[in-house]
């Protein structure tokens, strides 16, 4: 069974701060996808990064990064020099290819606090 | 471009009342999924479906029933209303498992 874990349930930290998040994910399955969302204070859900099992590169986009290591099972996410508009809830995700594990699964999410 | 459809944005439920929630994409998406998430909480997985005429549980199914006639709609209903369904309820579609999900809106559903 697939499980994602997001330890930290909040964090707060001051702007211009970095700070990164954990996801530590479990699965059987040797080709699986990760994910990242965003869950800003209007309620929506806006995807920000999807990376396959194969693929280990750690990726930047402009202040974003992640780092996914398959040997600890990780994929983290980090936020350089943090702004108040980053302020969100963050949630790490697993999808797997095996036959009937067709389930798109969410880890509790982190609530990143920005301050000014 | 719609995207994903939710409605009703908000609703207000008595205790043993049902409803369906509705759900429509426009993307010609195969798998579309249902979540609930609860007050400072994280997406928990309801039903989901692979393509019209198939559909699966997922981590709590309890209390819901859901229907994939077409491909572009999803409704799920609840027959009978019970506080513990109050919460939000998000719909998904993706082309594929590895593809970004689509969110709708949400609904925020609360049952007294």
């Amino acid at each position: 069974a697939q499980k994602v874990t997001q330890a930290q349930t909040e964090i707060s930290v001051v702007e211009k701060e970095d700070v990164t998040l954990d996801c530590v994910y479990e699965t059987r399955d040797t080709t699986y996808y990760l994910f990242w969302y965003k869950q800003p204070p209007s309620g929506e859900l806006v995807f920000l990064i999807r990376r396959n099992s194969f693929d280990e590169q750690n990726e930047i986009s402009g202040r974003y990064s992640w780092n996914f290591q398959k040997s600890t099972s990780s994929f983290n996410f980090t936020i350089t020099a943090s702004q108040v508009v980053d302020s969100a809830v963050y949630f790490c995700a697993l999808s797997e290819e095996a036959g009937s594990a067709r389930q798109l699964t969410f880890g509790s999410g982190t609530q990143l606090t920005v301050l000014p | 471009n719609a995207g994903v459809t939710q409605t009703p944005k908000f609703r207000i439920l008595k205790i043993g009342q049902s409803m369906t929630l509705q759900c429509t994409q426009d993307m010609n998406h195969n798998y579309m999924y249902w979540y609930r998430q609860d007050p400072g909480m994280g997406l928990k997985l309801i039903y989901y479906s692979v393509g019209a005429g198939i559909t699966d549980k997922g981590e709590v199914p309890n209390g819901y029933n859901v229907s994939r006639s077409t491909t572009e709609d999803f409704p799920l209903r609840l027959e009978l209303a019970a506080p513990s369904q109050t919460s939000v309820y998000f719909c998904a579609s993706l082309i594929t498992q590895f593809k970004e999900a689509f969110f709708g809106q949400g609904t925020r559903l609360t049952v007294v």
